[in-house]
């Protein structure tokens, strides 16, 4: 049972532009959710997270939204740039259970020049 | 932020040696420390969370005698992949947690494992 999804596994965005990637999960336990961008052959590295008590966390050109109500999470990346293509990983856990981070399957980010 | 390091980052193997991967945390003390493997086109499966001084918990489906954690020191932890076989193949990535640190987990770079 794959409780965070990521349901495109690819996009492709013109540089400069928004991009938009897309996460929902379906165990209502998660409070805390994470995004990791990963390039091939290397270790996911950590970019934002959200606390269920926000609907929005900012980070320079990253922002995350969450959807609770959805159980859905987004992140957008503007402006988009070249070195943004990677594969991007919405991770989820429950702070007062096991803290066991749950991953999605990836979305592949291409940033068209 | 803080790094972690994974040593070998590549390694290739004849089936049925052993394997020792290493996983540090470079400037500060890793009171947890996860185990993961990723297959070709999928997510990151965990296989066990190791807390220093104590047995690593596994989740279901790993062998724990085939996946041997070690968390020695708060600042190492090893995986030794016993008996390695061609199905072992894949990218072993190691995380680490400091001590009051909840909201987020430092990834090492990962270890290529080859078995032929």
């Amino acid at each position: 049972d794959q409780q965070v999804k990521q349901n495109s596994p690819s996009l492709s965005v013109q540089e400069g532009r928004i991009s938009i990637l897309n996460c929902d999960y379906t165990n209502s336990m998660f409070d805390y959710f994470l995004w990791y961008k990963k390039y091939p052959a290397e270790g996911p590295t950590f970019l934002i997270s959200i606390s269920s008590i926000k609907d929005k966390n900012e980070d320079g050109r990253f922002t995350v939204f969450l959807n609770k109500s959805a159980k859905h999470l987004s992140l957008h990346i503007v402006p988009s740039q070249p070195g943004d293509s990677a594969v991007y990983f919405c991770a989820a856990f429950w702070s007062f259970g096991n803290e066991k981070l749950t991953f999605g399957t990836g979305t592949r980010l291409t940033i068209i020049p | 932020g803080a790094v972690v390091s994974q040593h070998p980052s590549w390694v290739i193997c004849k089936s049925g040696t052993s394997v020792k991967i290493e996983c540090r945390s470079l400037d500060f003390q890793a009171t947890t420390m996860f185990w993961y493997r990723q297959f070709p086109k999928q997510s990151l499966m965990l296989m066990a969370t190791s807390n220093e001084g104590s047995k690593a918990t596994y989740e279901q489906g790993v062998e724990k005698d085939k996946f041997l954690i070690n968390h020695a020191s708060l600042t190492l932890s090893t995986l030794t992949v016993t008996s390695a076989h061609p199905e072992d193949s894949s990218f072993y990535i190691c995380s680490a947690r400091g001590r009051g640190n909840d909201d987020e987990q430092f990834f090492g770079p990962g270890t290529r494992l080859t078995v032929l």
